[in-house]
């Protein structure tokens, strides 16, 4: 079955970066696009970007441009977010989830990782 | 940006009975409108893609409808293991650039 396995926990101070992973499982990785996404505490859930697993090409919410960098290593079917310059307002949980690969795809966001908790703080 | 809309905020409704839920689009986003249910600890999952159709393994009590910048979702006879907080999200632009409304928490 499909599954997505995130990195664990971390605790960053203020202007640190984070890289958390998501590891792909029971499908063909580059057959799909990876989207991230966030929730703040006793907040909504918030789109961060989507990877194009096939070529690298990455597309993110203009909050995030400058700030995150989405990459991939298709050998090991892992996706990677690095958020830098971290705040305070950065703490989340942070989530992948499996997106369309091409825009005629249907299905979207339809199986997530287990989402990776970050803590920013001094 | 197209800015998703969701009311009520929270929904109060008896096991057994129906919920319908609305979400509003600032523009046109045709059908691709999807709905997630979340619960506290664990990841969302997609319940309706495509404004209507319900993703796999997914109870024919909930169901979705509307086009352009109304949308709702109806959970019929509820359970006990609906109560949960119910986002929207479109995706009507490629590449992908989404955006979610903020939610409609149902409770008992």
């Amino acid at each position: 079955q499909v599954q997505l396995a995130q990195s664990g926990a971390e605790v960053k101070k203020p202007g640190a970066s984070v890289k958390i992973s998501c590891k792909a499982s029971g499908y063909t990785f580059d057959s799909y696009g990876i989207s991230w996404v966030r929730q703040a505490p006793g907040q909504g859930l918030e789109w961060m970007g989507w990877i194009n697993t096939y070529n690298g090409n990455t597309n993110y919410a203009q909050k995030f441009q400058g700030r995150v960098a989405m990459t991939r290593d298709t050998l090991t079917s892992t996706a990677y977010m690095e958020l830098r310059s971290l705040r305070s307002d950065d703490t989340a949980v942070y989530y992948c989830a499996r997106d369309r690969l091409v825009v005629i795809m249907p299905l979207i966001l339809d199986s997530w990782g287990q989402g990776t908790l970050v803590t920013v703080s001094s | 940006e197209i800015v998703m809309t969701q009311s009520p905020a929270t929904l109060s409704v008896s096991p057994g009975e129906r919920a319908t839920l609305s979400c509003r689009a600032s523009q046109s986003v045709s059908s691709n409108l999807a709905w997630y249910q979340h619960k506290p600890g664990q990841a969302p999952r997609l319940l309706i893609y495509g404004a209507s159709s319900r993703a796999p393994g997914i109870s024919p009590r909930f169901s979705g409808s509307g086009s352009g910048t109304e949308f709702t979702l109806t959970i019929s006879s509820l359970q006990s293991e609906d109560f949960a907080v119910y986002y929207c999200q479109q995706y009507n632009n490629w590449p992908p650039m989404y955006t979610f409304g903020q939610g409609t928490k149902l409770e008992i």
